[in-house]
């Protein structure tokens, strides 16, 4: 089973906040929620992570929700460069377990 | 920093040829990773090693695909005999450890098997 659930795919103005959800109801308390973009043919590209507590860095901020069963990122002033698919991924803090990437959510950035 | 570094690019091969796809991992990064991406499979992990040791396989389709890290700095994904169902984009990733950082992935090489 799928354990994280993010829509298909979204739009957003350029120049606004484009706010990407994700959910994870399943999560257990040693899973840190992480998310990737991928650009058209290239590789996919680390954004940011968190367990519990909201998370902010140079690309996006990260707002999970207090019982952890979901998450937004959120990439404040939206430009055509982050038009992109979007991966959330929850991974446990065991070593072990793989970073398995779903279908993501494909967002649009409109001019 | 380079990050990681793939090659080739591009790679167009006869059906039941050998491909050899190379990978350099960021220095001081133990973990690397092989991944595949098709459209209709997506992003699948095939393998990764830490510290050059392969860790999990299971993701390896075939006994026609085989990987190797001889050292920190090199792997290698080899399919021999090719076919045309491995036709893919294949990934390299590494990072420096496996929970609470990021991976960062190579350009990855475009595989077209005829």
């Amino acid at each position: 089973d799928a354990k994280t659930t993010q829509p298909t795919s979204m739009d957003c103005a350029e120049g606004r906040a484009a706010n990407l959800p994700c959910n994870h109801s399943t999560i257990s308390g040693n899973e840190y929620v992480y998310w990737y973009r991928q650009i058209h043919s290239q590789g996919p590209q680390y954004i940011i992570h968190g367990l519990k507590n909201n998370e902010t860095n140079e690309m996006a901020s990260l707002i999970i929700t207090e019982d952890r069963k979901s998450s937004t990122l959120i990439l404040p002033h939206a430009t055509l460069r982050d038009t992109a698919v979007y991966y959330c991924i929850v991974k446990s803090n065991f070593g072990n377990e793989k970073l398995t990437f779903g279908t993501g959510t494909r967002l649009t950035i409109i001019p | 920093d380079a990050g990681v570094i793939q090659s080739p690019r591009h790679e167009v091969t006869e059906m039941g040829q050998e491909v050899t796809l190379r990978c350099k991992p960021i220095s001081g990064h133990d973990y690397l990773f092989w991944y595949r991406q098709t459209m209709m499979r997506g992003l699948e992990l095939l393998i990764y090693f830490n510290n050059n040791v392969p860790i999990d396989d299971s993701g390896m389709p075939e006994d026609r695909f085989s990987a190797k890290m001889p050292n920190a700095s090199f792997s290698t994904l080899k399919i021999q005999p090719s076919e045309p169902r491995d036709s893919a984009v294949y990934f390299c990733a590494s990072s420096p450890r496996t929970v609470g950082y990021g991976y960062t992935f190579g350009s990855g090489t475009r595989l077209t098997v005829v």
